[in-house]
Formats: structure tokens, sequence, C-alpha cells
């Protein structure tokens, strides 16, 4: 069965500071992996993903994440956080083994302090 | 492009009645889509996996009489929660799956609020 682990249930991080949530997975077979961001009562929008390739993804909003399949994660950074950069961050795998079926992790609650 | 749409927003409905939300994917079809559930402070719950023209498939634990899943285009699936109790009250939200077109990615609605009284 697959799951997602966000071990962090809330961070607060001062504007301008860096930022990393962290994620770890279990998949049986190649994880497609993906961070969401999600404003109060919004929906989800992809911030990126990660299918082949290069291990670091470059996202939108000045997000990157990098998998590490020995340690089963996949966590995600960024450099210099934003006001704006506020608000529920969940780690979600899936795959064409699972019929593309996502498992979401529990969410990151992120809050900036100015 | 990519956008999937839900209605309502949000509703409010009495106990004992039914309801139905919609999700559409409005510029492209979705060979699947995908249900939802949120709990406050909480992560996204599947609750069933929606293929065009065949029956819904329900995660353990979705009672699939009570969430009916109606996936009849490509561009259309509805929920309807059926003798809605104030226990349904939710966030649900949808997501549209174009396959491989789509870079394997779902699309996610805004979600639907639904509170039962």
């Amino acid at each position: 069965a697959q799951s997602v682990t966000q071990p962090d249930i809330h961070i607060t991080v001062s504007e301008g500071a860096s930022l990393e949530l962290r994620c770890n997975y279990s998949y049986g077979a190649t994880p497609y992996l993906f961070w969401y961001v999600q404003s109060p009562g919004q929906g989800l929008q992809l911030l990126l993903k990660y299918f082949s390739g290069d291990t670091l993804v470059q996202g939108i909003k000045g997000f990157e994440a990098e998998f590490k399949r020995s340690q089963s994660s996949f966590n995600l950074r960024k450099p210099s956080v934003h006001w704006s950069d506020a608000a529920e961050y969940f780690c979600a795998v899936g795959g064409n083994a699972a019929g593309n079926k996502l498992t979401f992790g529990g969410g990151t609650r992120v809050l900036v302090k100015p | 492009g990519a956008v999937v749409s839900q209605h309502p927003s949000r509703v409010i409905c009495k106990s004992g009645t039914s309801v139905k939300i919609e999700c559409r994917s409005l510029d492209f079809q979705a060979t699947t889509m995908f249900w939802y559930r949120q709990f406050p402070k909480k992560s996204l719950m599947l609750m069933a996996t929606s293929n065009e023209g065949s029956k819904a498939t329900y995660e353990q634990g979705v009672e699939k009489d009570k969430f009916l899943i109606n996936h009849a285009s490509l561009t259309l699936s509805t929920l309807t929660v059926t003798s809605a109790h104030p226990e349904d009250s939710s966030f649900y939200i949808c997501s549209a799956y174009p396959g491989a077109s789509g870079g394997y990615e779902q699309y996610f609605g805004p979600g639907t609020r639904l509170t039962v009284t």
C-alpha cells in the first residue's frame, strides 16, 4: 500500500528565511511525486512534480524539491519565504501502478512571521 | 488551460435531503475523475475513482449508496450525497485526470463546502 508522511504539522518561519518541508513516502513501484499548496477554503494548486530524470525539480513560486530514492523522501524547499506563502502544503504520491490514484500526506501548515 | 470547475461552491441543505455537486473539466477531456473529502484541518481522503461510462470504484469505508457518482461524459462527473446528515458536512474536492496527454497530472477543482443542518 502506498503512504505519505509529512512529519511536521506546523512550521513557523520568518519572512525572508528559508523553508524546508519534509515528505517521506512508501510506494511499491516507481513513484510519481507531487507537492500541492492550498489556501484556506480553496482547492489545490500544483507546485511541482517528479516522474523521472533530474532528481532536483523546479516548480512555481520559487519552490524546488529533491527526490532521494535511498531515503524515500521528496522534501520541498524555498530559499526565501514571502508572507503570501502562508498556506497548507500537501505532498502526494501516485503512479500508473496505482491507477493514478493519489495518496496525500497529512499536510504541513506554514505560518509566516513578519 | 486545464481548468476544473465545481458547482456549487457552497451549499447548505437540511438533514435528510440530497444534494448534487458537479465537477467539470472545462478545456480538456478527463478519462478519469476523482472525488475527495477533506475534513477541517485535515488531509484529502480519496472517496472514489470515476471513469466515464462505467461504475465508480469506491475506496474502502465509503458508502456507495450514500455517495452516488455519475460520470456521464468525458467532461462531467457528479457526486450526489443522498439523505444527507450533519456528519456529511465537509469540503468536497474533485480532480480530473486527462491521462498521458496531461502529463499524468490531476487537475483539481476549487472545492464545494457542504453544510448539513
